[in-house]
This record gives C-alpha cells, structure tokens and sequence, in this order.
C-alpha cells in the first residue's frame, strides 16, 4: 500500500511570490493535515481537511490556504512569500481522527 | 502558550538498557495522545497512542504511560536498540478538533 505522498521534494522561491504544495493521502484515507516544522521548532498544526471541507486551521495568518480535491488529495498554497515561511512542510492523512500518517515533506525554501 | 512540551531535547542510553522520553500538557480538553519516530528527511512515523480512558498502552519493546492528574504522559523503549536513535515526538490530539499539538521532539541516540 503506497503511503502519503508529497511533491516537490524541495521548491525554492523568492520573497513575494507564492508556492504550491501538494499532497496525496493513502488510498481510503479522507482526512490530509498540514504542518509546518521550521528549523529548530517542532510541528505547527497549519490546516485540516476532510471530505472537502476545511476543518480547522492553526494559528497562521490568512496567506496560508489550501484545499482538497474530491479524490482527496491537497494543495498547500502560501501566498506572498516571507522568508520566515521557509520550513519543511508536512502532509499526514488518516482514517480515523487519531493516527496520522506522513509523508516525507516538502522543504521550501524562500530567498 | 506551548500546550504540549517536551523538555528534554536530548536523551543518550546504553544499548540494551532503558530509554525514557518524557512529555507534559497542559490543555485538558487533549484525549488522545501519540508518540512519532522522525529520522532525518522523513516525515514522522507513528508509533504508539494511548486514548485519555487507559493509563497504559503495550506494543512490544514500546509502552506509553498517562498520568492524566499530571498531565504526563511517557513513552519506554525496553531494549533500546541502535536502531531506535531518532528524533521522538509526542503529540497530543483533541479529537473534536481534529487538531494535534506536537512537542519539540527529543533526539534518542542508543550507544552500541
């Protein structure tokens, strides 16, 4: 069974642009988080969805949005791009709302 | 406000010996709790979760205890192996929220 996947594996901006992060769950699950880890600092909680719906959202400001599709996949998408935003961004999809499976990340970095 | 800390950021044992990573909360609506094994450029693994209901939960080498008065939760590795040096997570999840909060992490290096 493939796990959670992410794409690109490395993506580099400059300040002001936006990026596009995409996430696909393991096949049945239908809930995808969003976390961002910068360097030094643990996991921040950035977004749930599940069915289609946006669930929740940690405590970020409103540049980071994304969505999910119908076959459940995401998008990540942070507009106007700070240097701060720089960070390894996590996907994790699950079937029930406990156990969370990652996929290996994105590392963006905005210069 | 960190609601889920980890103060330890390293922890270094012996092989064969026992491995305690330690974690505290303090937001009492958490009534999930997990622990993630990270290595380096992966995402992290799940390894083990304890529902707020129980104080103990078994998976081979792997037992996580909860002190909900406390608000404490601990994960044991009896053996550690080699193998198991990696960047130890815990998180804690309110279920209705469909939100985890992570800890900082704890580096676990288990000498040969």
């Amino acid at each position: 069974e493939a796990g959670v996947t992410q794409s690109p594996t490395h993506l580099i901006k400059t300040r002001g642009q936006q990026a596009t992060l995409r996430c696909s769950p393991i096949s049945g699950h239908t809930s995808v988080y969003w976390y961002q880890q910068a360097l030094g600092l643990g996991l921040q909680f950035l977004l749930w969805y599940d069915e289609g719906e946006e669930r929740n959202r940690g405590n970020f400001p409103p540049r980071f949005s994304g969505r999910q599709f119908p076959n459940y996949s995401s998008e990540l998408n942070v507009n106007a791009l700070e240097l701060e935003d720089s960070a390894l961004y996590l996907c994790a999809s699950s079937l029930v709302r406990n156990e969370q499976y990652f996929g290996p990340g994105t590392r963006l970095t905005v210069t | 406000d960190q609601q889920v800390k980890q103060n330890s950021p390293s922890l270094s044992v012996q092989e064969g010996r026992i491995s305690i990573l330690n974690c505290d909360y303090t937001n009492s609506m958490f009534d999930y709790f997990l622990w993630y094994k990270k290595y380096p450029a992966e995402g992290p693994t799940f390894l083990i979760s304890i529902s707020s209901i129980k104080d103990k939960n078994e998976d081979g080498r792997f037992t996580v205890f909860l002190n909900k008065s406390a608000k404490h939760l601990s994960l044991h590795i009896v053996p550690s192996q080699p193998g198991d040096s990696a960047v130890y997570f815990c998180a804690a999840t309110d279920l209705n929220a469909g939100k985890s909060t992570f800890g900082d992490g704890t580096t676990l290096t288990v000498k040969p």
